[in-house]
């Protein structure tokens, strides 16, 4: 099955810094690659998603970048703010018909005012 | 909570009893899915349902059944709760086609002691 790799586990910027995340994904056939943000006792939630017919897509603040020759994806988040402190979760569709979402571990970010 | 319920929201049982979880949905989406959240895995999905009757096994099935008799309602049940199931579990629907567009329940808390 599929299986989805992310790092950095921890990442703490400065306010106002870039913070770069990054998921390397093992099954070719996946063709959605969302990331979800998680708030401390919350859940999680959509912040941005991208198909692998795209090379990158971005909303305000956030950007996604997609490798598909090298099966990795990126999510950029620029002059990060105290609130984009979360935990940031990629995925990858999987499954014969796309039906799962297999999830990364995870990174914990921190932005330091 | 946009249209999805979880309960209960914190549960404590002990080993070898049996434990039902619930998921709510008032949007009338097909897809709805069970993960559990555990520290540095991520989300990990245990069953997911394309439908009334319709439910398929994710990546940490065992120890787990599910049940869909009505489009609104997801069960997950713990058939003998072990130690190893103490996690937060989140239940999701998808307004999208499949896996697309996750929204998450507000998690049940499930300590096995």
């Amino acid at each position: 099955g599929e299986n989805v790799e992310q790092h950095p586990s921890t990442l703490s910027v400065q306010e106002g810094d870039s913070a770069v995340i990054k998921c390397t994904y093992s099954d070719s056939a996946s063709n959605y690659f969302p990331w979800y943000k998680q708030e401390l006792g919350k859940r999680p939630q959509l912040i941005i998603d991208i198909r692998s017919n795209v090379g990158e897509k971005k909303d305000q603040r956030i950007a996604v970048t997609l490798n598909k020759t090298a099966k990795h994806f990126s999510l950029h988040i620029t002059e990060t703010q105290p609130e984009d402190s979360a935990v940031y979760f990629c995925a990858a569709s999987s499954g014969e018909a796309g039906n799962m979402l297999t999830f990364g571990g995870g990174t914990r970010l921190m932005v330091k005012p | 909570d946009a249209g999805i319920t979880q309960s209960p929201r914190h549960k404590v049982t002990e080993t070898g009893t049996p434990v039902t979880l619930r998921c709510h949905q008032t949007e009338n989406h097909r897809y709805m899915y069970w993960y559990r959240q555990d520290p540095g895995h991520g989300l990990r999905l245990i069953h997911y349902s394309y439908g009334v009757k319709d439910t398929d096994k994710g990546e940490v099935s065992d120890g787990y059944s599910v049940s869909r008799s009505k489009t609104e309602d997801f069960l997950l049940t713990l058939e003998s709760a072990t130690s190893s199931q103490t996690s937060v579990y989140f239940c999701a629907i998808s307004s999208g086609t499949g896996t697309e567009k996750l929204f998450f329940g507000s998690g049940t808390q499930l300590s096995v002691l």
